[in-house]
């Protein structure tokens, strides 16, 4: 059963756009998490969100915990191609459940 | 280093043949977790450790696949008879505590695994 549905599966944009990721769940979580995972390396986490409602910032990424605890967004703007990368969402307790991830292109 | 180590980084086998695979973990982190990762897609969990006990193996595909951690440190994960799908990239992560939001995990670069 998967747990953290994430869409779009697949992004490709051009430098300087906009683009926000998805993680939806039927299920209700006590947080959740980012993580970016680059070629050839582990996935290293971005942010964890606790709270419903919650908004954080990290420079031109911004992360949001749905009101419910169910549902996260990840929001880039201005996208550089440094940002180029599998972006994963994931909810902790025990193991660490993950989504299929976010593969983000982004092209100079 | 710092960091969760793994070794080997990548590893060719013939179908049939056994394979380990080995993590060390950052020092004092007390749970280690072994997942999986196809092409492109996400982490498959396959077993934690808390300490030098299993809680969940839920997750480990079939009786081919056994993993130990001695001491509190080291793990090896332990693949026999291999098998084509058993290709992946094997990841393996730390963290200071279990399942906690403010313990977060941190991963090794982990084994490519090719099976001929």
């Amino acid at each position: 059963t998967q747990l953290l549905e994430q869409s779009p599966q697949f992004l490709s944009i051009q430098e300087g756009e906009n683009l926000t990721v998805y993680c939806n769940s039927s299920s209700v979580f006590s947080s959740l998490q980012w993580y970016r995972q680059e070629p050839g390396e582990g996935p290293v986490l971005l942010v964890t969100v606790v709270t419903g409602g919650e908004v954080k910032k990290l420079k031109r990424l911004t992360f949001q915990f749905g009101d419910a605890r169910k549902d996260s967004s990840l929001h880039i703007t201005a996208a550089q191609p440094g940002d180029t990368g599998l972006y994963l969402c994931a909810a902790p307790g025990g193991k660490l459940i993950f989504g299929q991830g976010t593969e983000l292109s982004v092209k100079p | 280093g710092a960091g969760v180590s793994q070794s080997p980084s990548n590893k060719v086998t013939e179908k049939g043949k056994d394979v380990e695979l080995r993590c060390d973990p950052i020092s004092g982190h007390t749970a280690l977790y072994w997942y999986r990762q196809s092409l492109g897609q996400g982490l498959e969990f396959l077993i934690y450790f808390q300490g030098n006990s299993a809680p969940d193996k839920s997750g480990l595909p079939s009786d081919r696949f056994s993993a130990e951690r001695t001491g509190g440190s080291v793990s090896t994960l332990t693949i026999q008879r291999t098998q084509q799908e058993d290709s992946a990239v094997y990841l393996c992560a730390s963290s200071l505590f279990e399942g906690s939001y403010n313990s977060p995990l941190h991963f090794g670069n982990g084994t490519r695994l090719t099976v001929t």
